[in-house]
């Protein structure tokens, strides 16, 4: 499979511990975007990398959250003292030089906290 | 405000209808228009942009700019259309797409 991927799928934790979620987007693409979507809602846009710089930040990414793209490639986004209210689908997508705008999503990783 | 409204959570047709999914955008600038589309048990992706005036499997989607709105539209339904719809509009500065509530499409028999 060429399309993005995240890892894990689902992830249950209990609130106040820390977790970290990976995303590889397509190879080729140089830019890669973090949402989150809770029930009912849309996703909703949380942070853009272009190559390794982090360019925009939303607003809903308290200082508990914190993402990198170290080497351009992957990127990992990281909640601190996670909380009830940080339950959601935390979705991955990436565009490129030849695709427009257009973004390609991954299938997203489920949070739990409990 | 940037805002997009997607007035209907649910829109339930019968197979063969005509389908309508509205979309309502407040935005500074010139946005360019997408529509994602998300089946069950899968991920979003992409149906269809305004700026490439496609017909995807039998939708098309109009900007309209004096209502600042973006229906998406079917003139016969399909029981494999029924999914998410989310109406995205997108501003060159941040690339970042700013997502509708979504609708859901219900294609019955």
């Amino acid at each position: 499979d060429t399309g993005v991927s995240q890892d894990p799928r689902h992830k249950i934790t209990k609130r106040g511990q820390n977790v970290t979620f990976r995303c590889d987007p397509i190879s080729e693409h140089n830019r890669l975007y973090w949402y989150r979507q809770t029930l009912g809602q849309g996703p909703e846009f949380l942070t853009y990398f272009q190559n390794e710089a982090q360019l925009e930040k939303s607003r809903l990414l308290s200082d508990r959250f914190s993402a990198e793209r170290p080497k351009g490639s992957f990127s990992t986004l990281e909640i601190q003292r996670t909380e009830q209210g940080d339950s959601a689908m935390y979705l991955c997508a990436s565009s490129g030089w030849g695709t427009g705008e257009t973004q390609y999503f991954g299938p997203g990783t489920r949070l739990l906290v409990l | 405000a940037q805002r997009v409204t997607q007035p209907e959570k649910l829109l339930s047709v019968f197979k063969g209808a005509p389908v309508e999914l509205k979309c309502n955008y407040s935005y500074s600038g010139s946005p360019e228009l997408f529509w994602y589309v998300q089946y069950s048990r899968q991920r979003l992706q992409l149906l269809l942009r305004h700026i490439s005036r496609e017909s995807i499997k039998g939708f098309t989607a109009d900007l309209n700019k004096g209502e600042t709105s973006f229906h998406l539209k079917k003139p016969f339904a399909q029981e494999e259309d029924s999914a998410m719809y989310y109406c995205a509009p997108h501003t060159g500065t941040a690339s970042k797409l700013t997502f509708g509530t979504g609708t859901r499409l219900q294609v019955t028999l």
